[in-house]
């Protein structure tokens, strides 16, 4: 079966400081990756997905970016935080464009 | 982008009790995914619809895929504490990304 890991689950950085995310996921080959940000009026907002190593599209133009340096591996970045940065990240993947989203269990950063 | 609209916002219900919530859009979409969040987690998929008219069941939830295509319903029947939580729909429009409804907000009252 499919598991997706995401680290770390908590994390608080000072404004200014770099950022990386990291998720990966176990039992499937080439998956669709994604990144979202989760605000707290509950809203997913899509930042990049990506359909294979190397190949990102952003969604939104902000502070941060995001690499596969591996198949089934997506790293989000930021050289220097904003404090609206702060959120809750969650990565997904998916077999296919169209197929359901699974989520990891998201990482609740905190900018200070 | 595509807006889904999601009601009601939040539910206040005894235990026992059937629950429904609706997701609608302006747009049509090919597949109406729900799912349910408890806090600090990720979104986990409850129900996948592929075809209009589709009538899907996971347990005591039952999901529709809208005759028109621009709208998905969720039935949850016969609550339980354990139902609480953030359910979300999500549309996807063929050759595009999945869109978010903003969620609904369950809350069981033993």
């Amino acid at each position: 079966s499919q598991t997706i890991h995401q680290w770390p689950a908590t994390l608080v950085q000072p404004v200014g400081s770099p950022l990386s995310l990291e998720c990966t996921v176990e039992g499937t080959s080439n998956p669709n990756l994604y990144w979202y940000r989760q605000a707290a009026g509950r809203g997913l907002q899509l930042l990049f997905y990506s359909v294979g190593i190397g190949q990102i599209s952003s969604e939104v133009p902000q502070n941060l970016s995001a690499s596969r340096p591996q198949d089934r591996q997506f790293i989000l970045s930021s050289k220097k935080l904003l404090l609206s940065d702060s959120g809750f990240y969650l990565c997904a993947w998916g077999r296919t464009y169209n197929s359901p989203l699974h989520f990891g269990n998201g990482t609740r950063l905190t900018v200070t | 982008g595509q807006q889904l609209n999601q009601s009601p916002q939040s539910m206040f219900i005894q235990e026992g009790e059937d629950v429904s919530m609706n997701c609608t859009s302006s747009s049509i979409f090919n597949t109406w995914l729900w799912y349910k969040q408890d806090p600090g987690e990720g979104p986990v998929l409850l129900i996948a619809l592929y075809k209009a008219g589709e009538l899907t069941s996971n347990g005591r939830l039952t999901a529709q895929f809208g005759i028109t295509r621009k709208d998905s319903f969720l039935n949850i029947s016969a609550s339980i504490p354990s139902d609480v939580g953030i359910y979300f729909c999500a549309g996807l429009v063929r050759g595009a990304q999945f869109y978010f409804g903003t969620g609904t907000s369950l809350t069981v009252i033993p």
